[in-house]
This record gives C-alpha cells, sequence and structure tokens, in this order.
C-alpha cells in the first residue's frame, strides 16, 4: 500500500532560525495536504497542494509539492517559540478517498 | 473550531472488556475517519464512513468495528480490548475526498490495562 515518509522526525531549532521538513510518498499523489499538531491537541489543517511544482506560503510558512507529484516540503523562516508542534504531511492517491499521514515532524524551538 | 465532539475525552478498560467511542458531528459532513496516533506512527486510519451504514476499512482494522447509523454520529468499538490498542484515538470529517481537508475532534485517550 502507499506510503509516506516524513524526515527528519524531531527538530530542535534555535528560535530566529529557518528549518526544513521533507515529505515522501511511495506512489504518485492526487495533492498533498499539511497539518499542525500542538502538544496535547489536535492536527489543523495548514494547506493544501494539488498542482505539479506548486508552491504556497503562509507568512513565515512556504510550501513545496514536488514536480513529479510525490514529494513535498515545509519551509518555516525565523522560527518563533509559536512554531512547536508537530507538522504531518498527508497525501491522497487519484484513485483513493482516503489520506495517508507520514510519521510527522515533531519540532521544538530553543530561545 | 469544527463541530466535533469525541466522548468518553479519557478512558481506563481492562483487557478484554468492550470498549466504544462516540464521535459526533453538528457540520453535516458526509465523511467520517477514525485513526489512531501512536508514537513514531503518526496518525493511521482504522475505519472510515462514506455515508448511513457506509463503511469501509482503514490500514489498521484488526480488533476494531464502527458503525454509522446517523449522518452525525460514527462509532468506534473495541470488541475486546487489548493492551496494543491503548493510544490516542481521533475522530475527523470532511465534506468529501479529493481537495477537502479533514477537521479533527479533541480526541481520546484510552488506556487498556
Amino acid at each position: 500500500g502507499q506510503q509516506v515518509m516524513q524526515i527528519p522526525q524531531y527538530q530542535h531549532v534555535q528560535e530566529g532560525e529557518d528549518f526544513t521538513t521533507y515529505c515522501n510518498s511511495s506512489t504518485t499523489l492526487s495533492n498533498i495536504q499539511w497539518y499542525k499538531q500542538r502538544p496535547g491537541g489536535h492536527p489543523v489543517f495548514l494547506i493544501q497542494l494539488v498542482k505539479s511544482g506548486e508552491v504556497k506560503k503562509q507568512k513565515r510558512l512556504t510550501f513545496q509539492f514536488g514536480e513529479a507529484k510525490k514529494n513535498s516540503s515545509l519551509h518555516i523562516t525565523a522560527t518563533q517559540t509559536t512554531d512547536v508542534g508537530t507538522y504531518f504531511c498527508a497525501g491522497q492517491e487519484a484513485a483513493g478517498n482516503k489520506l495517508t499521514f507520514g510519521g510527522g515532524t515533531r519540532v521544538l524551538v530553543k530561545p | 473550531d469544527a463541530g466535533i465532539t469525541q466522548s468518553p475525552r479519557h478512558k481506563v478498560t481492562e483487557t478484554g472488556t468492550p470498549v466504544t467511542l462516540r464521535c459526533h458531528q453538528t457540520e453535516n459532513h458526509r465523511y467520517m475517519y477514525w485513526y489512531r496516533q501512536d508514537p513514531g506512527h503518526g496518525l493511521r486510519l482504522i475505519h472510515y464512513s462514506y455515508g448511513v451504514k457506509d463503511t469501509d476499512k482503514g490500514e489498521v482494522s484488526d480488533g476494531y468495528s464502527v458503525s454509522r447509523s446517523k449522518t452525525e454520529d460514527f462509532l468506534l468499538t473495541l470488541e475486546s480490548a487489548t493492551s496494543s490498542q491503548t493510544s490516542v484515538y481521533f475522530c475527523a470529517i470532511s465534506a468529501g475526498t479529493k481537495i477537502y481537508e479533514q477537521y479533527f475532534g479533541p480526541g481520546t485517550r484510552l488506556t487498556v490495562t
């Protein structure tokens, strides 16, 4: 079945620095979604990418969908303590109606 | 936040007992999902529903059953709980599948002793 892998599993970031988390699918995706889960909370939808090579920005967050629609990345600039949490990517195959979630990247920010 | 509630929010039960978790939505969304979340595994789909009485299995469905008799309610049942089913369970809803995001409930923390 479809597999979605995320790296790194953990990311310790100094406040103010940038970092990137990566998501790779074993199959070609119809679309990819990103979610954020704060400690003790539930996943919250951030964004969806549909087109090959698509880039979307939300303030300090930049999301990219690969040309082959098998990978994606999330880049955060000038990390803040409010960025703490776990970021999940979730991919959907063209023929399917389910999302497959990656294992998540847990982000810890050092002030 | 979307109108999704889960009950109970916390439960401790013994091995071999049946357990039912409830997800209730007020959004009238067609699709409902049950996930479990374990460290290092992200969110794994247990079962989902695409309408009243219409359900299908996810990737980790063994040991679980579901029912949806009304649009607003989706029940997850562990017929005979095992320690491996200790987890945090999230319910999610969506208006559709392609291009539709999922909204998650607050979660239920289940401990099987």
